[in-house]
């Protein structure tokens, strides 16, 4: 069984489009965490949610906007696609926050925006 | 902010070879960690390392918090540990990424 699953692998869109990426754990962790990497292969977080409350926003900007319905579940939606979002977004889980604690990580969606 | 710095950015090895790469970071650490991303982006976790020496088949890691600085050992490599090798440093709720060093295993 998958641990961390993600939705959609691809993600192939135009310029202004809205899209969503849906992320599922099934480790019964209580933080999930959304991660942005660059063409240059350099990660950073995005956001980091405990039982479904945020915990970390890092300056991304307003378009992005994470939605946790359950533990078990913290989907990505992006409001008027830049090119500049292109990129591979990894979601990842973790038993307790943050830097704490092993993190496990979800196989990654390819976005391009064109 | 915090730094992780990770040397070398690149390593090409003969398969068989063993190697070391290293991780320095800035500030004092909750726990380090490696992971390894395999050619086609999949992101593992090999080793969850706040301090000590773990060893995991052919791979193993030293933590030296004091000093502040992280290493893994590739013993016998095969071309299967070729990736994307990064290590993050876990400090406050998030963990910070190295730059990550990229290694070639050849046949």
């Amino acid at each position: 069984d998958t641990a961390v699953s993600q939705t959609p692998k691809y993600l192939v869109t135009q310029m202004g489009n809205d899209k969503s990426i849906k992320c599922e754990q099934n480790l019964g962790h209580d933080t999930m965490y959304w991660y942005k990497q660059d063409s240059k292969k350099f990660l950073k977080i995005m956001f980091s949610y405990n039982n479904k409350e945020l915990i970390i926003n890092e300056t991304v900007p307003n378009r992005f906007s994470p939605k946790s319905p359950d533990k078990a579940h913290l989907n990505l939606h992006i409001n008027s696609l830049e090119l500049g979002d292109s990129a591979v977004y990894f979601c990842a889980s973790s038993h307790r926050q943050g830097g704490t604690d092993t993190q496990y990580f979800g196989p990654g969606t390819r976005l391009t925006v064109l | 902010g915090i730094q992780v710095e990770q040397s070398p950015p690149d390593l090409i090895l003969q398969e068989g070879a063993n190697s070391t790469l290293r991780c320095n970071f800035s500030d004092s650490v909750n726990n380090l960690q490696w992971f390894h991303q395999n050619p086609w982006g999949q992101l593992i976790n090999l080793f969850y390392i706040p301090s000590g020496t773990k060893q995991n088949g052919r791979l193993s890691a030293t933590t030296v918090a004091t000093e502040r600085y992280s290493l893994l050992y590739i013993s016998s490599s095969q071309t299967t540990d070729s990736g994307v090798y990064f290590c993050a440093l876990g400090a406050g709720n998030k963990l910070t990424f190295g730059g990550g060093t990229r290694v070639l295993v050849k046949p």
